[in-house]
Formats: C-alpha cells, sequence, structure tokens
C-alpha cells in the first residue's frame, strides 16, 4: 500500500524533553515538507525538503529540526526550545520541485506537552 | 509576502443549495492555487488546482486575478461535501505551498 506514513499518531512530551516524529514515504517522491496545523490558522510551513540531504527553514522554523538522509524518510525533531509545542503535525511529500505538483499528507501526528 | 486569506471559519448549507467558499491571496508574481479537503477521519488531499480548469465532484473554482480571489463553487451541496476546506498559494518560491486557515463546511439535509 503505497502512501506517506506518519508515527505515532498520539504522543505526549514533558517539557524540557526533546521529541521526534516520524514520517515515511514509499511514492518515490523527491519532496517532503512538514506543517503545523492549530485551530483557526491553518496550516504553517516548518521546514521542506527538495532533495535528500538538503533541507530548508519554512515560515515556523524556530524550535524544529529536521534531517533528510534518506530519501524516504524526514524526521521532525521538535526541541524544548520551541515555546508552545501542542499541535497537530503533518507531513507530506510531492514528487517533484514543480509548482503545481500536488501534495499528498499523512494522518498526522497530535503532539501534547504535558 | 505572500498571504491566503478564508474569511469563513464556517459555512452551514443545506443540501441541494449553492455552496461558495471565499479565498483571497496576497501574491505580486504569477500565483499557483489550489484546495484542498479534509474529510473527517481522512487525510488532507487535493480537490483541485487553477491550472487544470477542471471540475472535481461538481467543485469549480476560477481564478480571477484582478480581485485577487480563487473561490470555491458548487451549484447543489450534497451531504458528503461536509469537510475542512483550505484554500492554498504556490509561488514565492518553489515547494512553499501557503495554506488559508481553513473553512468548516456543513451540510444539513
Amino acid at each position: 500500500d503505497g502512501g506517506i506514513t506518519q508515527s505515532p499518531k498520539y504522543l505526549f512530551r514533558k517539557e524540557g524533553q526533546n521529541v521526534t516524529l516520524s514520517c515515511e514515504q514509499n511514492l518515490n517522491h523527491d519532496a517532503m515538507y512538514w506543517y503545523r496545523q492549530d485551530p483557526g490558522q491553518g496550516l504553517r510551513l516548518i521546514y521542506y525538503s527538495q532533495i535528500v540531504n538538503d533541507f530548508q527553514k519554512g515560515d515556523i522554523a524556530e524550535g524544529y529540526s529536521v534531517s533528510r538522509e534518506k530519501k524516504e524518510s524526514f524526521p521532525l525533531t521538535v526541541t524544548s526550545a520551541q515555546k508552545n509545542p501542542t499541535a497537530f503535525y503533518l507531513c507530506a511529500s510531492s514528487k517533484d520541485a514543480r509548482l503545481n505538483t500536488e501534495a499528498f499528507f499523512g494522518q498526522g501526528t497530535r503532539l501534547t506537552v504535558v | 509576502a505572500q498571504r491566503v486569506t478564508q474569511p469563513e471559519k464556517l459555512l452551514s448549507v443545506f443540501k441541494g443549495a449553492p455552496v461558495e467558499l471565499k479565498c483571497n491571496y496576497s501574491y505580486s508574481g504569477s500565483p499557483e492555487l489550489f484546495w484542498y479537503v479534509q474529510y473527517s477521519r481522512q487525510r488532507l488531499q487535493l480537490l483541485l488546482r487553477h491550472i487544470s480548469r477542471e471540475s472535481i465532484k461538481g467543485f469549480t473554482a476560477d481564478l480571477n486575478k484582478g480581485e485577487t480571489s480563487f473561490h470555491l463553487k458548487k451549484p447543489f451541496a450534497q451531504e458528503e461535501d461536509s469537510a475542512m476546506y483550505y484554500c492554498a498559494l504556490g509561488g514565492d518560491s518553489w515547494g512553499k505551498l501557503q495554506f488559508g486557515a481553513g473553512t468548516q463546511v456543513v451540510v444539513t439535509p
């Protein structure tokens, strides 16, 4: 079954701890993205990667880090520096760098800081 | 800077009535515009894109550069159209899809 998989679905973190969200795709897509979804604010871009071993900051990158060591994987680390980490996180991928390429989304991870 | 505005947080319509979701954008270049939809318990997915000029599930959207709008329309709403709809703009640089805040559509019988 091809697609994009995020894990875990729910994640709880204590304040001051780093946590890593997983995102894997088997669509052979070059581009991958991380968005944060908050009520009333839509989706905001955290980081994106056009190709393996390359990634760029999005609009709200502070307090987050990513890596792209493999084409199919784009993990997101929420660090203790992120002031308001409780949110719903969405990972997406698209075939290539063209703007009108469709983005495919994962099911999301809901992170709660306790 | 690019920005997308969806002024309605919630749109409630009766089955069979027309529905129009508003989307306005701010961008100085040539925009690429999309509508994405999220049905209950499903993934966010592409509904349509302006470059295709197509009708999907009875929905159409026309890019109006003069009014900087990309409103989504359907002449006769169905209950299965109940979902969250996001307007998205691409254009600033590669891959940076800018999303609006979203409009929740509820179609009642």
